[in-house]
């Protein structure tokens, strides 16, 4: 089974600070993604990662940089936290092959910036 | 880019009862797939759908390309089924992530 796993379930933050969020697949996938996820809204794609130190702004990616240093690595990166920043962080890893292009999905940060 | 509408937003159902949901997206797409996000916000694949029918256990899913839709079906429902249920669609060639529906909420009581 594929495995993509998220440092924190729950982090708190103050407005100002720099934020990391960590994410690590297991499969050796060459993509790999950031979404964001507000009550109404569905998930938003931020930023995507197609191979090492490789990137690509995905929908809303305003506030936010990533960094991909390792395959199995992607990290999202809030420079200066705000308030509307508030929200639950999704990352996921890209499976190609025969059966379907999948999306393997970890189980979630909720940040909260006060 | 491409819009994902699904349809019902919530859905509260008896254990036992079938269901379907639907989502309509407005482009032709290269991949769809159906997530289940249980209470604790984990998602799930349900199935990679971008045509044809397909079956696992007590869902199935089609989705007809040329009209631009899809549907899921969950019969036999029981309280384990209870999330919210996403769509997503990729148009382009290559893998550039995701456009989401904003779900189904369905709440199987007991």
């Amino acid at each position: 089974d594929v495995k993509v796993t998220q440092s924190s379930r729950y982090l708190v933050k103050r407005t100002g600070e720099k934020v990391f969020l960590e994410c690590v697949q297991d499969m050796d996938h060459e993509n790999m993604f950031w979404y964001r996820q507000d009550p109404g809204l569905g998930l938003r794609l931020i930023y995507f990662s197609y191979d090492v130190k490789m990137k690509e702004k995905g929908d809303i990616p305003e506030g936010y940089s990533v960094s991909r240093e390792k395959k199995e690595r992607f990290s999202l990166i809030l420079e200066s936290a705000s308030t509307n920043q508030t929200s639950m962080y999704l990352c996921a890893s890209l499976r190609l092959g025969a059966g379907g292009d999948i999306q393997y999905f970890g189980a979630g940060t909720r940040l909260s910036v006060l | 880019g491409i819009q994902v509408e699904q349809s019902p937003p919530d859905l509260i159902l008896q254990e036992g009862a079938n269901s379907t949901l639907r989502c309509n997206f407005s482009d032709s797409v290269n991949n769809l797939q159906w997530f289940h996000q249980n209470p604790w916000g984990q998602l799930i694949n349900l199935f990679y759908i971008p045509s044809g029918t397909k079956q696992n256990g007590r869902l199935s899913a089609t989705t007809v390309a040329t009209e631009r839709y899809s549907l899921l079906y969950i019969s036999s429902s029981q309280t384990t089924d209870s999330g919210v249920y996403f769509c997503a669609v990729e148009g382009g060639g290559g893998a550039d992530g995701l456009t989401f529906g904003k779900g189904t909420h369905l709440i199987i009581q007991p």
